[in-house]
C-alpha cells in the first residue's frame, strides 16, 4: 500500500531558529514530490522536486529529494511568525494523464516571536 | 493566476440530506480531484477526474458520487448526508499532461449535524 509519512507531527520553534521537516515515502510508479503549505484556507504551493540531490530554494525555504532512500526534507531557516502553518508532502505517481497525489499527514510549526 | 472557486466556504446539513459541493477552475484543466482533510489524518482522495464525463473511485469514495457534465466543473455529491462526513473538502485540479502541481480552492467546512 503506498504511503507518504511526515514527522514530525507538530514542532514549537522562536522566531530565528531553523527547521528540518521530513517526508519519507513508499509509492510504487513515482513521479514526483510537492510542499505546500497551508494555513487557514487553500494550502499554497511550494516546491516540486522530480530528481535526485537537487536543493530547490525560495528565500528562506529550501528542499531536497533522495529518490535511493525515499525521503525528501524541507528546510526553513531564520524561521518568523509567518512561517507558523501546516506543512504538507505530497507523493504524484502514475501516468502523465492520470496523475495522483497521495499526502501525509502534515507537520504542524508554530513560531513563537 | 489559476482560480479554482469552491461554493460554499462553510455549510450545515442535516443528516440524511442530500449535499452538492460545487467546484469550478479556470484554466481549462483535465484533471479534478476532491480531497477531505481532518485532524491526524491529512487529505484523503476521494473521487478524481481525468478528463469530462470521466471520474475514478479514490481511497474513501464510500457514500459519495462526483459528476465532472463539463471541464471546468466537478461536482462532489453526498447522497445522504452522515456525521462521520462532516469534515474540510478540499477540491483541486492540474493539467493533465507533464508534471504539474495541484492548484487548491479554499475549501468547504461541512458540519452534519
Amino acid at each position: 500500500e503506498d504511503k507518504v509519512v511526515q514527522s514530525p507531527l507538530s514542532l514549537v520553534v522562536h522566531e530565528g531558529d531553523t527547521v528540518t521537516l521530513n517526508c519519507s515515502y513508499e509509492v510504487t510508479n513515482f513521479r514526483s514530490l510537492l510542499w505546500y503549505k497551508q494555513e487557514k484556507k487553500a494550502p499554497t504551493f511550494l516546491f516540486m522536486l522530480t530528481s535526485s540531490g537537487i536543493e530547490k530554494k525560495s528565500g528562506r525555504l529550501s528542499s531536497i529529494l533522495d529518490k535511493k532512500e525515499l525521503f525528501s526534507i524541507l528546510n526553513i531557516t531564520a524561521t518568523q511568525t509567518g512561517d507558523s502553518a501546516v506543512y504538507l508532502c505530497a507523493v504524484g505517481r502514475g501516468a502523465s494523464g492520470t496523475y495522483k497525489y497521495i499526502f501525509g499527514t502534515g507537520t504542524r510549526l508554530k513560531v513563537l516571536a | 493566476d489559476v482560480k479554482v472557486t469552491q461554493s460554499s466556504r462553510y455549510l450545515v446539513k442535516r443528516t440524511g440530506e442530500k449535499v452538492f459541493l460545487e467546484c469550478v477552475q479556470d484554466m481549462d484543466h483535465e484533471n479534478m480531484f476532491w480531497y477531505r482533510q481532518d485532524p491526524g489524518l491529512g487529505l484523503r482522495l476521494i473521487y478524481f477526474s481525468y478528463d469530462v464525463k470521466m471520474k475514478e473511485k479514490g481511497d474513501i469514495p464510500e457514500g459519495y458520487s462526483v459528476s465532472r457534465e463539463k471541464k471546468e466543473r466537478f461536482s462532489l455529491i453526498l447522497e445522504s448526508a452522515s456525521t462521520n462526513q462532516t469534515s474540510m473538502y478540499l477540491c483541486a485540479s492540474r493539467p493533465g499532461q507533464g508534471g504539474s502541481p495541484l492548484h487548491f480552492g479554499n475549501g468547504t467546512r461541512l458540519t452534519v449535524t
